[in-house]
């Protein structure tokens, strides 16, 4: 079945303006998660949904950050007046979280470039 | 909370080397421990996974088993290839889900 897809694949955008990243999960997949991977960097967590709520959003570093679900399903992932220190790839995942042992579903990521 | 350490990178092997990268981890309960792989270009894949203590996970090659009194999980092969060249995560899935800071092993023929 289809993984979880994640669009664009690549985006360049000028310093100071918006970017929208989308996130399709597994089908029936209740958890989706944000991820953002720097050059050279490990994984830093960004948001978490469980269905539509979002129980844990300590990792998004900015108030110029913020993510939505609808419907259980699509997630978007805003960045408001872009700054350089944001280019970095956007991973999302996915799993079914009411199991303990479930693991995570990612996606091939955005790589976004700030210019 | 929860966190994952894992040996700093890159590590740079030759082929048929002995491979072993060191996570250990701290958690407040009984987490499920993981390592993902990234090839080149890729996003991340599952490579293999432990539930509970003394469990080994193993996939194409590779092993790490779920050592509670160490707190460790350090994945290891017994002969890398050119193309396991990759960054590795080592993760948990408790309370929290935490990552390590990822591993990028290079295989030299």
């Amino acid at each position: 079945g289809a993984g979880v897809s994640q669009s664009p694949s690549n985006k360049v955008t000028e310093k100071g303006k918006d970017v929208e990243l989308r996130c399709d999960p597994i089908s029936g997949h209740t958890a989706l998660y944000w991820y953002r991977q720097s050059l050279g960097q490990g994984l830093e967590f960004l948001i978490y949904f469980q269905g539509n709520s979002a129980p844990d959003k300590s990792g998004l570093p900015s108030d110029r950050f913020s993510a939505e679900r609808t419907g259980g399903s699509v997630s978007t992932l805003t960045i408001q007046r872009t700054q350089q220190e944001d280019s970095a790839v956007y991973l999302c995942a996915s799993s079914f979280r009411d199991s303990y042992n479930s693991p995570l579903h990612f996606g091939n990521g955005t790589r976004l470039t700030v210019t | 909370g929860d966190s994952v350490t894992q040996m700093e990178g890159p590590v740079t092997l030759s082929e048929e080397a002995f491979l072993t990268i060191n996570c250990t981890y701290t958690a407040t309960g009984y987490p499920s421990l993981f390592w993902y792989v990234q090839y080149p270009g890729e996003g991340l894949q599952l490579l293999l996974k432990a539930t509970k203590a003394d469990d080994k996970g193993s996939n194409k090659g590779f092993e790490a088993t779920y050592r509670k009194e160490t707190t460790s999980f350090h994945l290891e092969k017994g002969s890398v290839q050119v193309s396991d060249s990759a960054v590795y995560f080592c993760a948990l899935i408790g309370d929290d889900m935490r990552f390590g800071a990822g591993t990028r092993l290079t295989v030299k023929p």
